[in-house]
């Protein structure tokens, strides 16, 4: 059981240039998160899912955009990257039944310069 | 808007005392309220679900309680040993599928 992973963990982008993240998880969890942090910020929503196929806004949904294709994956795009997006991103999942501790993957540091 | 305050400034204790952290809500009444661990460049962690019928919460060395009156959780840890050394975050439940976290507080434990 691998969790929750997070690919790439680190990226450095110049403004403009789009990127993909990707989190999987192998839990045949329901929910699935998108979060950044930042410093003095704590984590904030960006965009969270229900189940495959859906998808909803979080807190802070601008400049993203998320796709939910499959159960065991959440992608989370930035189409034109820029320097205010430079933060740490967490994804993490939850079973969504009778639970409802999440389970949180290692981070993508990203910075946008 | 909904509101999570925590201390924002470190907290330093004495190994084997009690380390007690405070999470203040505002705005909302969660049913529920989870702390989790952060260690440095890691996700959290989760530790401990209390609900809001529930006064008190323990699990080995941890405790937290719940005052919906307050509108406060308390997150103990007795008997503290250095590797209890990270940030703390508070996270109530909003609504069925959201959390909202605090932005943590960091607790060093001093051999």
């Amino acid at each position: 059981n691998a969790g929750v992973t997070q690919t790439p963990k680190f990226r450095v982008l110049k403004t403009g240039q789009s990127m993909t993240l990707l989190c999987a998880q192998d839990m045949n969890h329901e929910y699935m998160y998108w979060y950044r942090q930042d410093p003095g910020m704590g984590l904030r929503l960006i965009h969270y899912s229900v189940g495959e196929g859906t998808t909803a806004k979080g807190e802070v949904p601008d400049g993203y955009n998320v796709s939910r294709l499959k159960k065991q994956n959440f992608l989370l795009g930035l189409e034109s990257a820029a320097p205010s997006q430079t933060s740490v991103y967490f994804c993490a999942s939850r079973d969504g039944r009778l639970t409802y501790e999440q389970y949180f993957g290692p981070g993508t540091r990203l910075t946008v310069t | 808007s909904q509101k999570i305050e925590q201390n924002s400034e470190a907290l330093n204790i004495q190994e084997g005392k009690t380390a007690t952290l405070t999470c203040n809500y505002t705005n909302y009444s969660p049913a529920y309220l989870q702390w989790y661990r952060q260690d440095p460049g890691r996700g959290p962690v989760f530790l401990l679900l209390i609900r809001e019928n529930e006064k008190e919460k323990r699990k080995e060395r941890l405790k937290v309680t719940f005052d919906t009156t307050l509108k406060q959780s308390l997150f103990h840890i007795t008997a503290s040993q250095p590797a209890d050394s990270a940030t703390y975050l508070c996270a109530p439940l909003s609504g069925t599928y959201k959390y909202i976290f605090g932005t943590g507080t960091r607790l060093k434990v001093l051999a």
